[in-house]
């Protein structure tokens, strides 16, 4: 079975500091991997995907995230946090064949502070 | 714009009464899925379903119930077997090559 751990729940950070969500997953296939963002009340806006054509997967608004399959992780990173960056983040994980269903892991809130 | 509505964007039901969730999509995927989330537990699966009159359980399904009549609707029933039903529900759906596209929610309250 595959899942998606997230490690801290919460995370604050000043604004133009380094953005650091930590995402590892496990599967026993080759996964591919997602980054959603939620804002209040409204569905899930993908950041970036991962389907191995290339380890560093460059998202929207200055998101990016690296997959080291040595380490099982996905981290999703931004240079300097912007205070719309405040939102609550998922990762995600599905196979390619049989269930293709999302797996997301518990979110991590993101507080930027002015 | 093609997208996925989901209708109503807040309900409120009472107790031991059934309640039908309705999800839209316009943009021809083949399958669609239903995720309810609460704070701090993420999205959890209830129901996919990968094509039309054919659905699956989720990790979540008991006191659910789902039908796919028609590829561009996916209703959700809460039953009043689902014991804790407020949370906030959201329908997906996606493509063959993995492009996922998430409706805005309806958040159901049981007063």
């Amino acid at each position: 079975a595959q899942s998606v751990t997230q490690l801290g729940s919460h995370v604050s950070v000043s604004e133009g500091a380094l953005v650091l969500l930590r995402c590892n997953y496990s599967s026993s296939v080759p996964p591919y991997l997602f980054w959603y963002v939620q804002y209040p009340n409204q569905g899930l806006q993908l950041l970036l995907k991962y389907t191995s054509a290339a380890t560093l997967v460059k998202g929207i608004n200055g998101f990016e995230a690296e997959f080291k399959k040595s380490e099982t992780s996905f981290h999703l990173t931004k240079p300097s946090a912007h205070m719309s960056d405040a939102a609550e983040y998922f990762c995600a994980v599905t196979k390619d064949t049989g269930r293709r269903a999302l797996t997301f892991g518990s979110g991590t809130r993101l507080q930027v502070q002015p | 714009d093609g997208g996925i509505t989901q209708s109503p964007k807040y309900l409120f039901r009472k107790e031991g009464q059934n309640v039908t969730l309705s999800c839209e999509q316009n943009l021809n995927h083949d399958a669609m899925y239903w995720y309810r989330q609460d704070p701090g537990q993420g999205l959890r699966l209830i129901y996919y379903s990968q094509i039309v009159n054919d659905f699956q359980k989720g990790d979540i399904a008991e006191g659910y119930s789902v039908s796919r009549e028609k590829k561009e609707s996916f209703p959700l029933t809460v039953t009043s077997a689902q014991k804790n039903p407020t949370a906030f529900y959201l329908c997906a759906s996606s493509t063959q090559q993995g492009s996922y596209t998430f409706g805005s929610g309806t958040r159901l309250t049981v007063v």
